[in-house]
């Protein structure tokens, strides 16, 4: 089983709608959870950082975090072309001298069609 | 604000030579990371330093590479002797003074492709 899994895809929505990314993580101890968007040939960006069970909105980007199913995901609203990237997630236990690791999904390709 | 930068963007060499690869973080940020993504695979985590300190090495793959980070500004990441399967692309992130307990967001810089024939 993989440390950080996300959902094969490629995933491809028209524009305007809701995109649905998700992740989950086998580590129980993991404390942090980051979503980043990465176009071809760029550095991964960080878009949305959640720490507690919930919901965290940033304009146009909901991320979503369940601890006890270990689960997170990126809700992205009303999209457009530009969204179109490379998702990827990412996680970090506390704790421990691998505080500062990132382990990384392989992340999630989403096409938003015209 | 500059944000992470790297240096060089793209190097090839060929196997058995050595190549050094430079990050500058952003300005102010104690934490510096290696990562490494090879091709058709996740990014994988090599190392963090805390200014000039190792605080966690358990990615670096084998004692051909080697990080430093004088005086806690800019690292350097030197592979010697490399070999094929070191290709791929080397990413430095940077991230704020922070905690086992309070990690902080890391930012990424625009990597450094590199290509060992």
């Amino acid at each position: 089983q993989k440390e950080v899994e996300q959902n094969s895809g490629p995933l491809s929505v028209p524009e305007g709608a809701i995109a649905s990314l998700n992740c989950t993580y086998s580590d129980r101890g993991s404390q942090s959870f980051f979503w980043y968007r990465q176009y071809s040939g760029k550095s991964p960006e960080l878009i949305m950082s959640i720490y507690s069970n919930g919901d965290k909105e940033d304009g146009r980007f909901t991320a979503q975090l369940n601890k006890a199913s270990q689960y997170v995901s990126l809700l992205i609203r009303d999209s457009q072309p530009s969204d179109s990237a490379t998702y990827l997630c990412a996680v970090n236990l506390a704790g421990g001298t691998s505080y500062g690791k990132l382990t990384f999904g392989q992340g999630t390709i989403l096409t938003v069609h015209p | 604000e500059a944000g992470v930068t790297q240096f060089p963007s793209h190097s090839v060499i060929e196997k058995g030579q050595t190549v050094t690869l430079r990050c500058d973080p952003i300005s102010g940020h104690d934490n510096l990371y290696w990562y490494r993504r090879v091709m058709g695979k996740e990014i994988k985590f090599l190392l963090h330093f805390v200014k000039e300190s190792k605080q966690d090495e358990s990615g670096m793959p084998n004692n051909r590479f080697l990080a430093e980070r004088t005086g806690g500004t800019y690292s350097t990441l030197k592979v010697q002797p490399a070999e094929l399967e070191d290709s791929g692309v080397y990413f430095c992130a940077s991230s704020q003074p922070g905690g086992w307990d309070s990690p902080y967001e890391q930012y990424f810089g625009p990597g450094t492709r590199l290509t060992v024939t």
